[in-house]
């Protein structure tokens, strides 16, 4: 399957601030990644499609102004926190479509102080 | 809306056991049936994909899927302690994945 990395794996930050979380496709190029986003205790959440050389497709009830997504070249997409707050305290995590099937990133835990 | 379902359990079974974790789904447009395995504060990985009708076997694994009854489920066998973890189906008909909230599994020594 693909190999999928996540930085930073966990991050603190004070409310107000903007975090930029990136994921990469290590052994092939992908035009598509998927966000999602994970509070505890419940599933998966998609936020958005992050598509290469065109804008992200944002997921009903996602703020894309405060979710920024940038899929900077066919191995990187980066997902920015803008003015985080406590409620956005969760495990963000990305994925890549490989074939039939789509691999996770190791996540990133964001909490907001 | 897709939806797909899953008992949250916790679902006990002694090491050594079969576990039997089941879904179902309300999508009959749906092509591609996943299990993915979250460990407490990871991320899901994959381990099996579905496409059609009967079982698929993977060691220790077997997914059944029964499009007619919207109906997948997940055996494993001789359970170990390390099996515990939470159980993610998920599907996909040509969109992105759609995901269950998760059964929780429990192997006891």
């Amino acid at each position: 399957g693909a190999v999928v990395s996540q930085h930073p794996s966990r991050v603190i930050c004070k409310s107000g601030t903007s975090v930029k979380i990136e994921c990469r496709s290590l052994d092939f190029q992908a035009t598509t990644m998927f966000w999602y986003r994970q509070f505890p205790k419940q599933s998966l959440m998609l936020m958005a499609t992050s598509n290469e050389g065109s804008k992200a497709t944002y997921e009903q009830g996602v703020e894309k102004d405060k979710f920024l997504i940038n899929h900077a070249s066919l191995t990187l997409s980066t997902l920015t926190v803008t003015s985080a707050h406590p409620e956005d305290s969760s495990f963000y995590i990305c994925s890549v479509p490989y074939g039939t099937e789509q691999f996770f990133g190791p996540g990133t835990r964001l909490t907001v102080l | 809306q897709k939806e797909v379902e899953q008992n949250s359990g916790p679902l006990s079974v002694p090491e050594g056991a079969i576990a039997s974790l089941n879904c179902t789904y309300s999508d009959r447009g749906s092509q591609s049936f996943f299990w993915y395995r979250q460990y407490s504060g990871k991320s899901p990985e994959l381990i099996m994909s579905i496409y059609s009708n009967g079982d698929k076997e993977d060691g220790r694994f077997t997914a059944q899927l029964n499009k007619a009854s919207q109906y997948v489920s997940l055996l494993i066998r001789d359970s170990q302690p390390s099996d515990s973890a939470t159980y993610l189906c998920a599907l996909t008909g040509n969109t992105p994945l759609v995901f269950g909230k998760g059964t929780r599994l429990s192997v006891i020594a």
